[in-house]
């Protein structure tokens, strides 16, 4: 298994651009999560999903879309980039929700916004 | 909603010593799940230790273990013979148990720390 996976790694983008973050997981998990990591302020939840075709926002969704069309992807879309959502991005994936469910993360997106 | 308060932004330790990490948190649940992972330089979440409200006794995974105090809401995690691996930032987290609805884990700002030979 690839487990979860994201790209870009690293991503500049300019004020106004979107672009969308993508995010894969080959474990056939219901739960997929987005958060962004700034520093000092620990990782913030953006949107998650409980299956396909469901999703939720988190604690700071402005300015990001999502959508699930398949177990397996969860693409997290920024509509006009601002220097405001230059972060680390991660995705993260579990099975089900509770102890024994342990979430699984992403290697993490760079996005810088310029 | 809840809230993970990590007090110590950075700490250090020597090699070979113990450190403990101090975490708090705010709900009004009473079943819920805490946990403690770590982010070494390589950026990748590491999961370290888990524990359920519901059981009182504290988790231990070799050289990490907790100390659970459910009525103060605290949730430390002890580092045993502390390595230079160990060097990392250590973030705790708290989810709700299924049957109080569907979210995701909430995260502490994390505590940087540093083992020093």
């Amino acid at each position: 298994n690839a487990g979860v996976t994201q790209t870009p790694k690293f991503q500049v983008l300019k004020t106004g651009q979107s672009m969308t973050l993508q995010c894969a997981q080959d474990m056939n998990h219901e739960y997929m999560s987005w958060y962004r990591q700034d520093p000092g302020m620990g990782l913030r939840l953006i949107h998650y999903s409980v299956g396909a075709g469901i999703t939720d926002q988190g604690e700071v969704p402005n300015g990001y879309n999502v959508s699930r069309s398949t177990t397996e992807d969860f693409p997290l879309r920024l509509l006009s980039a601002a220097p405001s959502q230059t972060s680390v991005y991660f995705c993260a994936s579990s099975r089900g929700q509770g102890l024994e469910y342990e979430q699984y993360f992403g290697p993490g997106t760079r996005l810088t916004v310029t | 909603a809840q809230t993970v308060t990590q007090s110590q932004p950075e700490m250090s330790v020597q090699e070979a010593e113990t450190v403990t990490l101090s975490c708090t948190y705010d709900t009004s649940e009473s079943n819920y799940y805490l946990f403690w992972y770590k982010q070494p330089p390589s950026r990748q979440m590491i999961l370290v230790i888990r524990q359920e409200a519901y059981k009182q006794q504290n988790a231990t995974e070799n050289r990490f273990s907790v100390n659970f105090q459910k009525a103060a809401k605290s949730f430390s995690l002890k580092i045993s013979d502390s390595q230079l691996g160990d060097t990392a930032m250590y973030f705790c987290a708290f989810m709700n148990s299924p049957n109080s609805g569907n979210t995701p884990l909430v995260f502490g700002k994390g505590t940087r720390l540093s083992v020093i030979a």
